[in-house]
């Protein structure tokens, strides 16, 4: 089955730096990537997603890329504000399956 | 609009007592239904998924099971609570198993 390894596991920012998560996928056939958001006591949200057959995807300040070769993927966000501390999800999974997560990175962006 | 509903929030139960976890989905049908386990340091780790009444597939052995007795409800129980089985539990529902996951508020559980 699929694993997903996700790096770091906190992350510590002053605003207006950028921040980097990667992660990587074990299984070739996993084809939808998704990074989710989960603020304090909530249930995480979608932020953004791509699938295999686009390289980099961009809204506003955060973008993620793939490179399915290497078989990882990256969340960027510029410009950091304070609001954007929370724990961050990456995810993969293949057509069929349920969406396996990694095991989470807490930013915090300090002002 | 879609909704999910998860309850109870909190939930604080001794060792070998009963548990029973409630999700319903508003605003759709057919949904696929996911229950998720967020455990300090483990990330998100799925526990059981449904893509129709009856039918559950479960990712991990464990005490716990999980069951769909109508199209939009979920439900999570457990005979005998382990003091492993505290954590942070998600229920989640997909319009098939390609689109986004939409997650509950979530269940606190601390089993002591």
């Amino acid at each position: 089955g699929e694993n997903v390894e996700q790096h770091p596991s906190t992350l510590s920012v002053q605003e207006g730096d950028s921040a980097v998560i990667k992660c990587t996928y074990s299984d070739s056939a996993s084809n939808y990537f998704p990074w989710y958001k989960q603020e304090l006591g909530k249930g995480p949200q979608l932020i953004i997603d791509i699938r295999s057959n686009v390289g980099e995807k961009k809204d506003q300040r955060i973008a993620v890329t793939l490179n399915k070769t290497a078989k990882h993927f990256s969340l960027h966000i510029t410009e950091t504000q304070p609001e954007d501390s929370a724990v961050y999800f990456c995810a993969a999974k293949e057509a069929g399956t349920a969406l396996i997560f990694g095991k989470g990175t807490t930013l915090s962006v300090s002002s | 609009s879609q909704t999910i509903h998860q309850w109870p929030a909190t939930l604080v139960q001794p060792v070998g007592s009963p548990l029973s976890l409630e999700c319903t989905v508003e605003g759709t049908s057919n949904p696929n239904l996911y229950w998720y386990r967020q455990a300090a340091g483990r990330g998100l780790q799925l526990l059981f998924y449904s893509v129709g009444i009856g039918q559950i597939s479960s990712e991990v052995p464990q005490n716990l099971s999980a069951s769909r007795p109508q199209d939009r409800q979920f439900i999570l129980s457990s005979k005998k609570l382990l003091l492993s089985d505290s954590g942070f539990y998600l229920c989640a529902w997909s319009q098939g198993h390609t689109g986004e996951l939409f997650f509950g508020e979530g269940s606190r559980l601390t089993v002591l």
